[in-house]
């Protein structure tokens, strides 16, 4: 069984400044790896993913992800945040398996609040 | 292409009464996930279905059912209703139930009263 743990429930910073949000995995067989934004009262909107190659990964709105396997984190960056990034943040990972049956393991969330 | 749909957005229902949620899954994917997110915490997986056969299960209790229609749209039925079940429920469908990557619908919001 596979979990996830993010580190922040909330994460405070002021426009344009840099952010870091942070997430550890747990997994006993190799794992692909996603972020997910959520703005109020809607679903899940996928932002970046982590299959194979280059573990930096790049997402939408600017959003970028490093894959470290030694580590088992996914942290989420972007070097200057706007007023409209605000929403909740997910992690989550997916056992890496062809076989059928394979779901989403979601951390608790990370609320990203910019303030002007 | 259409994204994945979900019907209705709000409902409130009261404890022991039966209630389903309807998804269409994004154009010419054959795989529908079903998670419960409760308020303040993360989503949790209910169930998938992969060509019409559930393909996976959660810890949730059988109460919890749910049926794939040969276009690909599915339906999640909760009987006997509790009020921990008041959350929101997505619906997520992908092309296939291996690596691809599952989109999300806008999801239904369950109020159990």
């Amino acid at each position: 069984a596979q979990s996830v743990t993010q580190l922040d429930s909330q994460v405070p910073v002021f426009e344009e400044a840099p952010v870091e949000l942070r997430c550890n995995y747990s997994s006993s067989v190799s794992v692909y790896l996603f972020w997910y934004v959520q703005y109020p009262n809607q679903g899940l909107q996928l932002l970046l993913k982590y299959l194979s190659g280059s573990t930096l990964v790049k997402g939408i709105n600017g959003f970028e992800a490093e894959f470290n396997k030694s580590q088992t984190s996914f942290h989420l960056r972007k070097p200057s945040v706007h007023i409209s990034d605000t929403a909740e943040y997910f992690c989550a990972v997916r056992e890496r398996r062809e076989t059928s049956g394979s779901r989403l393991t979601f951390g608790e969330g990370t609320q990203l609040t910019v303030n002007p | 292409e259409t994204g994945v749909t979900q019907s209705p957005t709000h409902l409130i229902k009261t404890r022991g009464q039966q209630v389903t949620l309807r998804c269409s899954s994004q154009s010419g994917h054959n795989t529908v996930s079903w998670y419960q997110q409760a308020l303040g915490q993360g989503p949790q997986f209910i169930f998938q279905y992969y060509r019409e056969e559930e393909n996976g299960r959660g810890n949730f209790p059988p109460r919890f059912s749910g049926l794939q229609f040969p276009n690909y749209s599915s339906e999640l039925n909760v009987n006997a209703l509790e009020l921990d079940d008041s959350a929101l429920y997505l619906c997520a469908s992908s092309l296939g139930a291996g690596r691809e990557t599952q989109y999300f619908g806008p999801g239904t919001r369950l109020l159990v009263l």
